[in-house]
């Protein structure tokens, strides 16, 4: 089945340890998009590639940045994670940025910080 | 900018009753589109159902069926004969028509269907 899948399924890192965390697509979708959703709050849009251009959110902190090497895959790179930034990371894909795009989310990786 | 409010943290509802859930949202767009998602345990998050603002008619998937109140900025979920797989956290989100794929959520509710 197609799908998006998120490794690792759970993450520990160490405060300040670099820590990237994976999404690939079996859509074949234009969109690919991180979502960081804190204990019992909303998912909060971090960023997200269409095709190869990134689109920030203005509220995203330096410490995420992204890559997305080829159309499948697409990383979310924490470069010093804090104690706040424990949090389960989505990863989501849409054919296109319409409304009418339904968007297919991963399972999540759950991130935690030691 | 837009919020969405779920003021229910938590419902449960016994097996094949009807249960309904409260979203409000706040914009001041008029070309919007609005989303109820569901996020069952330890799985991902799948779409329900989708409301375009500019249509009055109330969108209905199966058991799941939505009470758009344009004026009140409340968008409801309604879900009929409920199942245990209906056991889930649920998101309202919203979209404006030029948020380019951005989804804005509520805190959402956790629904826990009791046999």
């Amino acid at each position: 089945d197609a799908m998006v899948i998120q490794n690792p399924r759970y993450q520990v890192t160490q405060f300040g340890k670099p820590v990237t965390l994976s999404c690939s697509q079996t859509l074949n979708h234009n969109v690919m998009y991180w979502y960081q959703q804190k204990s019992s709050q909303a998912p909060k849009l971090l960023f997200h590639y269409y095709d190869k251009d990134f689109n920030n959110e203005a509220d995203t902190p330096d410490n995420f940045q992204s890559r997305r090497p080829n159309t499948s895959f697409c990383f979310l790179d924490i470069r010093s994670p804090g104690l706040g930034d424990a949090a389960m990371y989505l990863c989501a894909t849409s054919e296109g940025l319409a409304s009418t795009d339904t968007q297919y989310f991963g399972p999540g990786t759950r991130l935690t910080v030691l | 900018a837009q919020t969405v409010t779920q003021s229910q943290p938590e419902m449960s509802v016994q097996e094949a009753e009807t249960v309904t859930l409260s979203c409000t949202y706040d914009t001041s767009e008029n070309n919007y589109y609005l989303f109820w998602y569901k996020q069952p345990p330890s799985r991902q998050m799948i779409l329900v159902i989708r409301q375009e603002a500019y249509k009055q008619q109330n969108a209905t998937e199966n058991r799941f069926s939505v009470n758009f109140q344009k004026a009140a900025k409340s968008f409801s979920l309604k879900i009929s004969d409920s199942q245990l797989g209906d056991t889930a956290m649920y998101f309202c989100a919203f979209m404006t028509g030029t948020s380019y794929g951005k989804l804005t959520f509520g805190q959402g509710t956790i629904l826990t269907v009791h046999p």
